[in-house]
């Protein structure tokens, strides 16, 4: 079966810090795999999305940056972390072969303080 | 693309039928009409999708006008677990040349009474 994994839970950076937030997917080839992120509040904005390896469209401006260095992970990261970072990340994943329908991840809980 | 218009939040009596619906004027031939819900600091989850035919499984049902410019998600029997932000999506694009990406509006805030 298909599942995502998404790590860490929560996480409390200070501004300035470097992010590193790591997806992974088991089960299917070659997915579709994205990143969103929901400030308090607010609706999901999509932030990156990959067809495949190496492959990576930037949906917004913003301090961020997503790679995808093996075809079912998908990492996103920062040099430096800034206030406005701070949100709900999550990780989905995609394919033709379902329907195009989201699977998403568990999500991370950052704070930037 | 199109956009989807959905009220911010609806109340609903535990055991009754839910009714959410979705405004998407805009929408082309080719767009797929697709519902989630996301339960709070959870992951959004899929409930159902369309195009132009009504839908039903054994999360839900959608009724999807005639001319495809609303829809709505019906939850025959609501259950205090229901209580969810719902979201209508109308799908960007699709097929095997498209990342079939989705974007999210606010959505509808449905809480189930008891």
């Amino acid at each position: 079966s298909q599942t995502i994994h998404q790590w860490p839970a929560t996480l409390v950076q200070p501004v300035g810090s470097p992010l590193s937030l790591e997806c992974t997917v088991e089960g299917t080839s070659n997915p579709n795999l994205y990143w969103y992120r929901q400030a308090a509040g607010r609706g999901l904005q999509l932030l990156f999305y990959s067809v495949g390896i190496g492959q990576i469209s930037s949906e917004v401006p913003q301090n961020l940056s997503a790679s995808r260095p093996q075809d079912r992970q998908f990492i996103l990261s920062s040099k430096k972390l800034l206030l406005s970072d701070s949100g709900f990340y999550l990780c989905a994943w995609s394919a033709v072969t379902w329907g195009e329908k989201l699977f998403f991840g568990s999500g991370t809980q950052l704070s930037v303080l | 693309d199109a956009k989807t218009t959905q009220p911010t939040s609806m109340d609903c009596a535990e055991g009754r039928a839910a009714n959410l619906p979705c405004n998407h004027s805009t929408i082309s031939g080719n767009e797929y009409v697709y519902w989630y819900r996301q339960i709070h600091s959870q992951g959004p989850q899929y409930i159902i999708h369309g195009l132009k035919n009504n839908e039903t499984n054994e999360m839900a049902s959608l009724i999807i006008t005639e001319d495809r410019k609303s829809s709505t998600l019906i939850l025959p029997h609501a259950t205090l677990r229901d209580t969810a932000v719902y979201y209508c999506i109308v799908r960007v694009g699709g097929g095997s040349s498209n990342t079939g990406k989705l974007i999210f509006g606010q959505g509808t805030t449905l809480q189930v009474k008891p």
